[in-house]
């Protein structure tokens, strides 16, 4: 089945501990991005990839950091997470299409409460 | 800067009462818009890409048109099971960071028998 798998679902930890939110696709898509979702402020872009070793930040980078060295794998790291990241994290893979990018396909989502 | 508003916010319809959500968007030339519906607890699905004004595309109840300036979500004798958040997003045309997408807040729809 096609999908894109983030780990772990939910977490709660406390503020300055480092975490990493895994984000795997099955769909040898080129496009990975990362997406917060607040209430009243709807999904906000905080890095996105074209393809292995390429990553470029989206509008909201700030306190995060991302690598991409297998085209299936996009993870998130928080090095010194702080409460103002409390938020609904989703990843998203997409083909491309020349310079287009299909069709974005998201994970379930990672609940992250940061205390 | 890149921006985009999404109205209304909440949309509460009777079943079979057919409404139009809005989606206005300001870029530097439009690469795609697209349509996303999300339920809740779960990340958004894919319903809709548009790529020039005039442009329509259509799925079962919905129709979503664009323009230069802003897109139409048509939900056509909606059923219960429509109740959803609709989201809208822009891809923009810049030729260094076409890989950035802008999300509006989002449009929640309720739909009653």
């Amino acid at each position: 089945e096609a999908q894109v798998t983030q780990n772990p679902r939910y977490l709660i930890t406390v503020t300055g501990k480092k975490l990493t939110v895994t984000c795997s696709q099955n769909m040898n898509h080129e496009y990975m991005s990362w997406y917060r979702q607040d209430p009243g402020l709807g999904l906000r872009q905080i890095y996105y990839s074209m393809n292995v070793e390429v990553t470029d930040k989206g509008d909201v980078p700030e306190g995060y950091k991302v690598s991409r060295k297998e085209k299936r794998n996009f993870p998130l790291i928080l090095e010194s997470p702080s409460p103002n990241q409390t938020s609904l994290y989703f990843c998203a893979s997409s083909k491309i299409l020349g310079t287009y990018t299909d069709t974005q396909y998201f994970g379930p989502g990672t609940r992250l409460t940061v205390l | 800067e890149d921006q985009v508003t999404q109205s209304p916010e909440a949309l509460r319809l009777q079943e079979g009462e057919s409404s139009s959500l809005n989606c206005s968007y300001t870029v530097s030339g439009l690469r795609g818009l697209f349509w996303y519906r999300q339920d809740p607890g779960k990340g958004p699905e894919f319903l809709f890409t548009l790529y020039s004004a005039g442009e329509e595309k259509e799925k079962e109840r919905l129709k979503a048109t664009l323009t230069k300036k802003e897109s139409f979500l048509h939900i056509t004798a909606p059923k219960p099971e429509d109740s959803a958040t609709y989201l809208c997003a822009v891809q923009a045309k810049t030729t260094d960071s076409w890989g950035k997408f802008q999300f509006g807040a989002g449009t929640q729809v309720v739909v009653t028998p």
